[in-house]
């Protein structure tokens, strides 16, 4: 079965600030990554998928992860951050099901609160 | 517009007394999930369905039932709800669950807040 590791609950950063939001996974199969980001009150949002190819993606609202096989890592960047960034972000993998179908299982999520 | 649409989207009930969350997605998708999250545990999954008439238990499926009637909706049904359900229900769904990645992304509505006193 496969796992994901947010070791950061919070993060807090200053405005147009660098940040980078942690996720390891594991996983015995090759898996599809996600993040997905919720705001104040509302659901989730896909921001970026790993598909295959190249190891860096990038995805909405100028967020990009980079995928490292070999350290099962699937990083979430952004340069500089804005206030609207403020949500709770969620790390994902999506593995093949015993049964079959596949299973997305979801990190415990990252806070990130930007601060003026 | 392309969505999945829970409701209620807020509903406070007592111990024991039945209830039912709706869910309806108008994309055609064939593979639908409902999930709770809770404070320092992510979401977790309680059911699936990988079609019509098709539903599966996931992670986190006591005290829950399915019905999977009809390729849009899928209700989550609460028998007799008790406190440790109070949570926050995200329904989701994707095109399917096999294939090329694209069609693995799910699809979220925008919650349903329960508690259950």
């Amino acid at each position: 079965a496969q796992s994901v590791t947010q070791l950061d609950s919070q993060v807090p950063v200053f405005e147009e600030a660098p940040v980078e939001l942690r996720c390891n996974y594991s996983s015995s199969v090759s898996v599809y990554l996600f993040w997905y980001v919720q705001y104040p009150n509302q659901g989730l949002q896909l921001l970026l998928k790993y598909l295959s190819g190249s190891t860096l993606v990038k995805g909405i609202n100028g967020f990009e992860a980079e995928f490292n096989k070999s350290q099962t890592s699937f990083h979430l960047r952004k340069p500089s951050v804005h206030i609207s960034d403020t949500a709770e972000y969620f790390c994902a993998v999506s593995a093949p099901r015993r049964g079959g179908g596949n299973k997305l299982t979801f990190g415990t999520g990252t806070q990130l609160k930007v601060e003026l | 517009e392309a969505q999945v649409t829970q409701n209620p989207r807020y509903l406070i009930t007592v111990t024991g007394k039945k209830l039912t969350v709706t869910c309806s997605q108008n994309m055609n998708h064939e593979y639908m999930s409902w999930y709770r999250q809770d404070p320092g545990l992510g979401l977790r999954q309680i059911y699936y369905s990988m079609n019509v008439e098709v539903t599966d238990k996931g992670d986190v499926p006591e005290g829950y039932k399915v019905s999977r009637k009809e390729k849009r909706n899928f209700p989550l049904i609460l028998e007799s709800p008790s406190p440790n359900q109070t949570s926050l229900y995200f329904c989701a769904s994707s095109p399917s669950t096999s294939g090329g990645v694209s069609k693995n992304i799910q699809y979220f509505g925008a919650g349903t807040r329960l508690s259950v006193l």
